[in-house]
């Protein structure tokens, strides 16, 4: 069975400061993919990014970057130099490849919170 | 191009009641799955539909249930509510397609609350 475990319930930080969430997963598969979902307090998911497991490649978008070790089964995301706009909560999710279509199994979710 | 619509946004219902909400996906989309959110279970797939069949399904009891129709369009039930079922329901949109895995877009949500 697929598990996401994010340890960090509440990150509290204040502008300007970088911030890392930490996201772990659990799966049997060798073909899945990741993703990262921000749900600002208006309730809507907002879509980051999606990673398959072949491309360990980190990637940067902005003040976003995300780094994928299959090694250690994790999938970090940091944001840089954090806004108030980026006070949120944060939820990595994974896909199996073989399941039939698509099933996002999510974690628990970190809330942050950026201090002005 | 507009994003997931759901409705209604905000819904009270009695126990025992039933209660059916409606999303519509993004143009183009053929996918639409719906989730749970609770404090304490957070968030939950329920299932997924894919032109018109239920492609995938969550460990939910068989109250809840689901539809697609022909324009993609989904509908989720719930009969025989109970007080644990308050939720924000999210529904989610994707290409769907077989051979990959699709980002979802999600709706803003029905917040349900059972009294």
């Amino acid at each position: 069975a697929q598990k996401v475990t994010q340890a960090q319930t509440e990150i509290s930080v204040v502008e300007k400061e970088d911030v890392t969430l930490d996201c772990v997963y659990e799966t049997r598969d060798t073909t899945y993919y990741l993703f990262w979902y921000k749900q600002p307090p208006s309730g809507e998911l907002v879509f980051l990014i999606r990673r398959n497991s072949f491309d360990e490649q980190n990637e940067i978008s902005g003040r976003y970057s995300w780094n994928f070790q299959k090694s250690t089964s994790s999938f970090n995301f940091t944001i840089t130099a954090s806004q108030v706009v980026d006070s949120a909560v944060y939820f990595c999710a994974l896909s199996e490849a073989t399941a039939a279509g698509n099933k996002l199994t999510f974690g628990g979710g970190t809330r942050v919170l950026v201090k002005p | 191009k507009a994003g997931v619509t759901q409705t209604p946004r905000y819904l009270i219902k009695t126990r025992g009641q039933q209660v059916t909400l409606s999303c519509s996906p993004i143009s183009g989309h053929r996918s639409v799955s719906w989730y749970q959110q609770t404090p304490g279970q957070g968030l939950q797939f329920l299932f997924e539909y894919f032109s018109e069949t239920q492609r995938n399904k969550g460990n939910f009891p068989g109250r809840f249930s689901g539809r697609q129709f022909s324009n993609s369009r989904s509908e989720m039930n719930v009969s025989t509510l109970e007080l644990g079922d308050s939720a924000l329901y999210l529904c989610a949109s994707s290409l769907g397609g077989s051979g990959g895995v699709y980002e979802q877009y999600f709706g803003p949500g029905t917040r349900l609350t059972v009294t």
